[in-house]
């Protein structure tokens, strides 16, 4: 596609539901990348992937976070049991390979009740 | 710790006249450095990068950040801004290339401008 794009672009959980928040890079972009921003806040590095594999997952907040990206496209960041803190926007970012420029995606405004 | 900071939270600046935000970073290496800006609603849009070499980097829209090493900045300048200007930067370092123990971008807190009529 033209760009990167995530879905939903907003989701409304219950407190304790499990979340899936989708992201589809720029086509052909080796890298990429999950952010979390919190309101009035600038964006928090989660983890990354190169193709398929998981390079460095120690910004995830916690176990109940996880990510994967099986056929080195498609990301898909889950969040299990949400909890109210996790209400955030979570931001996908690609790069045509580690290390050069990220281009983002609008982002998933996640909303936990 | 490894940090960036951006010292203004908001900034007011009439349309037409200059601007410069402020953005210092705390890394032992020579930094990959970034300006990126956020609209109401979008994604964040890549400004402006510097990687090595010429100190004075050009962006889109008419912005510019100068890399100071001595003084660990990379500040955002515009001559004139235009309404369409009003938004929140963001100045972001690449921790990779500065020995950071994660991969991935460290961000600023932000900066909201505002431009007055």
């Amino acid at each position: 596609g033209a760009g990167v794009s995530q879905s939903p672009r907003y989701k409304v959980a219950k407190r304790g539901q499990d979340v899936a928040l989708r992201c589809d890079p720029i086509s052909g972009h080796v890298s990429l990348y999950w952010y979390r921003q919190a309101l009035g806040q600038g964006p928090e590095f989660l983890t990354y992937f190169n193709y398929e594999a998981q390079q460095d997952k120690s910004g995830l907040p916690n176990d109940r976070f996880s990510a994967e990206r099986p056929e080195g496209s498609i990301s898909t960041l889950t969040i299990q049991r949400t909890e109210q803190r996790d209400s955030a926007m979570y931001r996908c970012a690609s790069s045509s390979i580690a290390g050069e420029t990220q281009y983002f995606g609008p982002g998933t405004r996640l909303l936990v009740l | 710790a490894q940090s960036v900071t951006q010292p203004d939270i908001h900034i007011t600046v009439s349309e037409g006249a200059s601007l410069e935000l402020r953005c210092n970073y705390s890394y032992g290496a020579t930094p990959y450095l970034f300006w990126y800006v956020q609209s109401p609603g979008q994604g964040l849009q890549l400004l402006l990068k510097y990687f090595s070499g010429d100190t004075l980097v050009q962006g889109i829209k008419g912005f510019e950040a100068e890399f100071k090493r001595s003084q660990s900045s990379f500040n955002l300048r515009k001559p004139s801004v235009h309404w369409s200007d009003a938004a929140e930067y963001f100045c972001a370092v690449d921790h990779r290339y500065s020995g950071g123990g994660a991969d991935g971008l460290t961000f600023g807190k932000g900066t909201h401008l505002i431009i007055q009529p």
